[in-house]
């Protein structure tokens, strides 16, 4: 069964809105999720690093006032697409690891499609 | 360069082939290295990990080469249900941050 939970899996909104994206691992802790974008027929590009009770780590070129991202708690990470326009519009996914070094294999959520309109 | 380069594909190839994708990875630090498979509108899979010694499981088999940062994965007897993007992926930090090469898509045709 899946282990990464994401919520929700299609969004359609107006631009100019805020959306909120959750990312649950279900039955382990994360200290560390991870957030991906995916545009048509591209490759997963990486958005950023979420930590458990720290700052996020945005790769280069990702906006961190656009793209909030809150890792409260050890199962829970959440992206925020602020004042999202039609360019926003995308695949969004995250992943997650249990513990266990770098050979972990990372569990994906779902996605979500988000459409601005 | 990329950090992660495959082949562009698309490969159509019929039922029972063997199909071969490469890959090639520019980050020498790099530790950890896998396969994924993403069906259309679909969220990545794990297909197989990687290892340096190459590692088989069923039709699949994988190889590394970290002399030439290459990595192979060899599909036999390929049925349709085969077909879909195969990504190349490998770890890049000590955080486990993944990094996605672009894919080559498969159509294994009737």
């Amino acid at each position: 069964g899946a282990v990464v939970s994401q919520h929700p899996s299609w969004v359609i909104c107006k631009s100019g809105t805020s959306v909120k994206i959750e990312c649950r691992s279900l039955d382990f802790q994360a200290t560390t999720m991870f957030w991906y974008r995916q545009f048509p027929k591209q490759s997963l590009m990486l958005m950023a690093t979420s930590n458990e009770g720290s700052k996020a780590t945005y790769e280069q070129g990702v906006e961190k006032d656009k793209f909030l991202i809150n890792h409260a708690s050890l199962t829970l990470s959440t992206l925020t697409v602020t004042s999202a326009h039609p360019e926003d519009s995308s695949f969004y996914i995250c992943s997650a690891s249990r513990r266990g070094g770098l050979r972990q294999p990372q569990h994906f959520g779902d996605g979500t499609r988000l459409s601005i309109l | 360069r990329k950090e992660v380069e495959q082949d562009p594909g698309p490969f159509n190839v019929p039922e029972g082939a063997t199909v071969a994708f490469n890959c090639t990875y520019s980050n020498s630090a790099s530790q950890s290295f896998f396969w994924y498979r993403q069906d259309c509108r679909k969220e990545p899979k794990l297909l197989m990990s990687v290892y340096s010694s190459g590692n088989e499981d069923g039709r699949f088999t994988a190889q590394l080469n970290r002399a030439s940062q290459y990595i192979s994965l060899l599909i036999r007897d390929s049925k349709l249900s085969d077909s879909a993007t195969y990504l190349c992926v490998v770890n890049r930090g000590s955080q486990g941050n993944l990094i996605f090469g672009k894919g080559t898509k498969l159509s294994v045709k009737p």
